[in-house]
């Protein structure tokens, strides 16, 4: 069984840092691209970032671009995002989510964690 | 252009069909995918490039695209439907992806 369990979610103050990280189990790992995806309280989804399956590449929102670094360790399953010079409009709900298919990158998320919850409020 | 729109509620008698639209300039080179989040749950993909369902999705479940425009077609929509749902693709460029706004589903 597929699990994606996310972690690191917690008060931060505006220009803090934080890293969340996702422990993914029940598939191989290291064959597929994964994101994050946030979810302000009340509000609709919003793509985060990308890591391809090997680490090779990375892509980020605009919104995110030169704060956030997503990376991951394959050795370990998991998935990580440092988010640095927080914003209260990083307040979100953050899902991580696994590619459908191995060795490619679409906008095709066939499981998601429960997600972390990251408040960002002096 | 990295947006993709959608109407923002639709709502839709037990047992008809109801059609979701999601507009975008990337749509005419990329395919969307359609997810169902339904309140204090994680997101659930049913539809992904045009037209295919995971396993487990109901074939009452369909997707199309036209276009600048992708569709979510529910035909005989049961009571369970009643969700927000979101389409998302690529953007413009190609390298990253984007959600649209969401539509707020409800069977009457």
């Amino acid at each position: 069984e597929v699990q994606l369990v996310e972690s690191g979610g917690v008060v931060v103050q505006p220009g803090g840092s934080l890293r969340l990280s996702c422990a993914a189990s029940g598939f191989t790992f290291d064959d597929y691209t994964m994101h994050w995806v946030r979810q302000a309280p009340g509000k609709g989804l919003e793509w985060v970032s990308l890591i391809l399956w090997d680490g090779s590449d990375t892509y980020s929102a605009d919104s995110v671009k030169g704060r956030f670094t997503i990376s991951r360790d394959n050795s370990k399953n998991s998935l990580y995002l440092q988010m640095n010079s927080l914003r209260t409009e990083d307040t979100a709900l953050y899902y991580c989510a696994k590619d459908i298919d191995p060795y490619s990158s679409s906008s095709n998320f066939d499981y998601w964690g429960q997600g972390t919850l990251v408040t960002v409020s002096s | 252009s990295s947006e993709l729109t959608q109407d923002p509620a639709v709502s839709v008698a037990l047992g008809q069909t109801v059609r979701i639209t999601c507009q975008g300039d990337s749509l005419r080179s990329y395919y969307a995918s359609w997810y169902q989040q339904k309140p204090g749950q994680a997101p659930i993909l049913v539809i992904y490039d045009k037209n295919n369902r995971p396993s487990g999705i109901p074939d009452r479940f369909s997707g199309s695209i036209s276009g600048n425009t992708a569709s979510l077609t529910i035909t005989g929509a049961q009571a369970e439907d009643e969700a927000d749902y979101y389409c998302s693709s690529r953007d413009t460029s190609g390298n990253l992806r984007v959600f649209g706004t969401g539509t707020k589903v409800t069977v009457l």
